[in-house]
């Protein structure tokens, strides 16, 4: 079974630049997870889908970050525009519904870089 | 947003010594977590502990769930060179919306 694909792997640009990042959870996961992973921290949730609908995005930098799960699949995350404090590496994951809970499988990530 | 504290933040150990590290919250979690994260890749899930008290292992590692559930502990036992990695715990509120909260990590390195 195929794992979660993101993409690019790794992304630089300049501060106040626009960047894209793409993920395309496991076949059959309806909930989609983007996270924040700050060198030398652990990841942090910025927004929860379930299909196609938002769960929580209470961490989620509105002003400049923005999401959509358009179709219930693939999901988009966004920044516009970027600050330095956005270096980070950027984890999608995607989970089904399990008991006793929903585990979570997380991508690669994308490795962003603000200058 | 909340972060777990995990200590230590780093260790340094030959191959074949016992490692242990622990995880603290100021709040209560129904779940705990522990995940592998290797260099350019996703986190990926050692064990999972459900119930306070309880003692799960998966091969060499061995977690607990704390008594008061605001704690956890991951023991491995004769690492090996593939054990290297940064070692995250996380904590799981409720069944109903996952979200995970992670520690801060436990990077392990092996001495030669």
């Amino acid at each position: 079974e195929a794992g979660v694909a993101q993409s690019p792997r790794y992304k630089i640009i300049e501060k106040r630049q626009s960047v894209a990042f793409w993920c395309n959870p496991i076949s059959g996961h309806a909930t989609l997870y983007w996270y924040q992973q700050i060198l030398g921290q652990g990841p942090k949730l910025l927004i929860q889908f379930q299909n196609n609908g938002v769960v929580d995005d209470s961490q989620l930098p509105k002003d400049r970050f923005s999401a959509e799960r358009l179709k219930g699949v693939d999901s988009t995350l966004k920044i516009q525009p970027a600050k330095l404090e956005d270096s980070a590496v950027y984890l999608c994951a995607s989970s089904y519904r399990g008991q006793p809970y929903n585990e979570q499988f997380f991508g690669p990530g994308t490795r962003l870089t603000v200058l | 947003g909340q972060q777990l504290n995990q200590s230590p933040q780093s260790m340094f150990i030959q191959e074949g010594e016992d490692v242990s590290m622990n995880c603290t919250s100021s709040s209560i979690f129904n779940t705990w977590l522990w995940y592998k994260q290797d260099p350019g890749e996703g986190p990926v899930l050692l064990i999972a502990l459900y119930k306070a008290g309880e003692l799960t292992s998966n091969g060499r590692l061995t977690a607990q769930f704390g008594i008061t559930r605001k704690d956890s502990f991951l023991n491995i036992s004769a690492s090996i060179p593939s054990d290297v990695g940064i070692y995250f715990c996380a904590g799981l509120f409720s069944f109903g919306n996952e979200k995970l909260t992670f520690g801060t990590g436990t990077r392990l390195t092996i001495i030669p």
